[in-house]
């Protein structure tokens, strides 16, 4: 079974750009949840998707947002980039809603120059 | 009063040794806790979790145990391998169904000495 696949590993952009991740869950999976992670801050929540719609969000500026398609498939997105957007993201699918964790793929690490 | 370890960033241990990993949690309303490994260059993997009507709950070589008076959570790992290497969180959530939007802690970074 393929784990959690996100694209791209590797994203270089500059200030003022904006920019889509990408996240396909494991197969079968619904739930979706979107994490950013710095050394400062840690791992802080961005957002959760269900079945195509919003569950929750975390408290990060209206700059970034996300969507899921009806094949659970998800992409968040993160217009006028900041420095401070440089982090890795990271997203987790679990097949229904959260009992024995969320699988994590290996992250976009971005880059805002 | 009763003494709980402390959450430190960083430890270090002799392989073979136990290591006890430490994690204060925030909110007393929480009712759901998962313990993550994340290894260089991945992404948190799901180790064990554990719900508050619960103390304690064990895995294959990892024990985790709840203390909800203080608030505090470890993972115990029997003797630990240089694969545990890695940096490790705890993670609370208002119940499972709140999982995806779990509040993560600080992270321990566990080195394994052979």
């Amino acid at each position: 079974k393929a784990g959690v696949t996100q694209t791209p590993r590797y994203l270089i952009k500059t200030r003022g750009q904006q920019v889509t991740l990408s996240c396909s869950p494991i197969s079968g999976h619904r739930s979706v949840s979107w994490y950013q992670q710095t050394p400062g801050q840690g791992l802080q929540f961005l957002f959760e998707y269900f079945s195509e719609t919003q569950r929750n969000k975390g408290n990060f500026p209206g700059r970034f947002s996300g969507r899921q398609f009806s094949n659970s498939r998800s992409e968040m997105n993160v217009s006028t980039l900041e420095l401070g957007d440089s982090a890795l993201y990271l997203c987790a699918s679990n097949e229904d809603q959260g009992l024995g964790g969320y699988t994590f793929g290996s992250g976009t690490r971005l880059t805002v120059v | 009063g009763e003494s709980v370890g402390l959450h430190l960033p960083t430890l270090s241990v002799q392989e073979g040794d136990n290591s006890i990993i430490n994690c204060a949690y925030s909110n007393s309303a929480s009712d759901y806790f998962i313990w993550y490994k994340q290894e260089s260059g991945k992404g948190p993997q799901f180790i064990i979790d554990i719900r508050s009507n619960m103390d304690k709950r064990q895995g294959q070589r990892v024990t985790v145990l709840l203390n909800k008076t203080v608030k505090h959570l470890s993972l115990q790992i029997a003797a630990t391998q240089p694969g545990d290497s890695a940096v490790y969180f705890c993670a609370e959530a208002g119940n499972r169904l709140d999982a995806g939007k779990s509040t993560f802690g600080d992270g321990t970074t566990l080195t394994v000495k052979p």
